[in-house]
């Protein structure tokens, strides 16, 4: 069965520094990975995505992700915080054989300190 | 605007009263889901739809229904409500068929049951 774990349910890191959301998961097939994130009051909105190819994604507003296969993670990554960073991000996953499901961590708040 | 439009934003409904949340969207996308956002549990699929015409069940579905007459319309229904229901709503699309496509979210609907 599909799972996705952040282990940490807040992230406090100061601006200008960098800032990681680490994320875990669990598939029995190739994984399709997927960060999102909640601003808000809002719905959740796409950051970046593991297809294939390349373990080193990049995405929208600077964020990137790193797929390590032997240690099943896809950590969120930033070089420098800012405050508008600050917000809830989501961690999913997708068995790429199992078709259209998605498997959402619990989610991890991320607050940028000025 | 091409996006998904959640209708009502937020409501306060009596336990035992039906209600339907809506949901529409413009991207002619095949696949909808309906998700539930509790605090420290993430999101939750209740039900999906892979085009029109089909629905299934997600993760908790009991206590909801749902139809897809159209690609556009997703409405989600709770046919006598519970507290338990309390929560944050979130209707989502995708292209179907694809499964490297990221879901796109609505805004949500802040339902509570008193």
């Amino acid at each position: 069965a599909q799972s996705v774990a952040q282990p940490e349910d807040q992230v406090n890191v100061a601006e200008g520094n960098p800032l990681t959301v680490k994320c875990t998961y669990s598939v029995s097939g190739n994984p399709y990975l997927f960060w999102y994130v909640q601003y808000p009051n809002r719905g959740l909105q796409f950051l970046l995505k593991y297809i294939t190819g390349d373990n080193l994604v990049k995405g929208s507003y600077g964020f990137e992700a790193e797929l390590n296969k032997s240690q099943t993670s896809f950590h969120l990554k930033k070089p420098s915080a800012l405050v508008s960073d600050s917000a809830l991000y989501f961690c999913a996953v997708r068995d790429a054989t199992g078709g259209f499901k998605t498997i959402f961590g619990a989610g991890t708040r991320l607050f940028v300190k000025a | 605007i091409a996006g998904i439009t959640q209708a009502p934003t937020s409501q306060i409904l009596a336990a035992g009263r039906r209600m339907t949340l809506r949901c529409t969207q413009d991207m002619r996308h095949n696949a909808m889901y309906w998700y539930r956002q509790d605090l420290g549990l993430g999101l939750r699929l209740i039900h999906y739809s892979n085009t029109a015409g089909t629905t299934g069940k997600g993760e908790v579905p009991d206590g909801y229904s749902v139809s897809r007459a159209n690609t556009d319309d997703f409405p989600l229904t709770l046919a006598s409500a519970v507290p338990s229901q309390t929560s944050v709503y979130f209707c989502a699309s995708s292209a179907q068929g694809q499964a490297r496509q990221p879901q796109h979210f609505g805004d949500g609907t802040r339902l509570s049951i008193l």
